[in-house]
């Protein structure tokens, strides 16, 4: 099965820095890559999605890469605030209907000011 | 408004004690799904459900029931709760289309004494 493994564990950065959360999968199947922010005491939320047949998606700040051959994706956050400071997680499915989200065990991002 | 729905939100048990928690969504998805979450272990599928009458296990089943006798509504029951069992719980939904975005219910922190 799927196997996701997320780097690094912890990301200490000060405000205005980029911050690189590094995942790589296992399944040459999968081809549906979520990335969740979790805040403390919330439940995780979808902040973007890319799929196998793309290489990057931005969404303002926030950007995704993913390099099939190599097996891995990326998550960029440029110009960090405070308020990025949370709890994310990859995850990689296979776009047969149904299939699980296989998640990463997370990376703790801190933005200090 | 879309969402997942789960209760109780907190719970405090002794061992051995059944307990059930619910998780409703207003989606109309077909797939729902149980995680657990502990500390450097990520996000775990306990049973996940595809449709109505329709389960399965997970990565971590042990200790768990679930039933889906109606579409939006997917309980997670802890026949004999174990103080191993202590963490934090979310239900979650998505359709069967492909690839679609899975939704997380606010979570279920949950003590086992």
């Amino acid at each position: 099965g799927e196997n996701v493994e997320q780097h690094p564990s912890t990301l200490s950065v000060q405000e205005g820095d980029s911050a690189v959360i590094k995942c790589t999968y296992s399944d040459s199947a999968s081809n549906y890559f979520p990335w969740y922010k979790q805040e403390l005491g919330k439940r995780p939320q979808l902040i973007i999605d890319i799929r196998s047949n793309v290489g990057e998606k931005k969404d303002q700040r926030i950007a995704v890469t993913l390099n099939k051959t190599a097996k891995h994706f990326s998550l960029h956050i440029t110009e960090t605030q405070p308020e990025d400071s949370a709890v994310y997680f990859c995850a990689a499915s296979s776009q047969e209907a149904g299939t699980a989200l296989i998640f990463g065990k997370g990376t703790t991002l801190s933005v200090s000011s | 408004e879309a969402q997942v729905t789960q209760n109780p939100r907190y719970l405090i048990t002794v061992t051995g004690k059944k307990l059930t928690v619910t998780c409703s969504q207003n989606m109309n998805h077909e797939y729902m799904s149980w995680y657990r979450q502990d500390p450097g272990l990520g996000l775990r599928q306990i049973y996940y459900s595809m449709n109505v009458e329709v389960t399965d296990k997970g990565d971590v089943p042990e200790g768990y029931k679930v039933s889906r006798k109606e579409k939006r509504n997917f309980p997670l029951i802890l026949e004999s709760p174990s103080p191993n069992q202590t963490s934090l719980y979310f239900c979650a939904s998505k359709g069967l289309a492909v690839p679609e975005t899975q939704y997380f219910g606010p979570g279920t922190r949950l003590l086992v004494l």
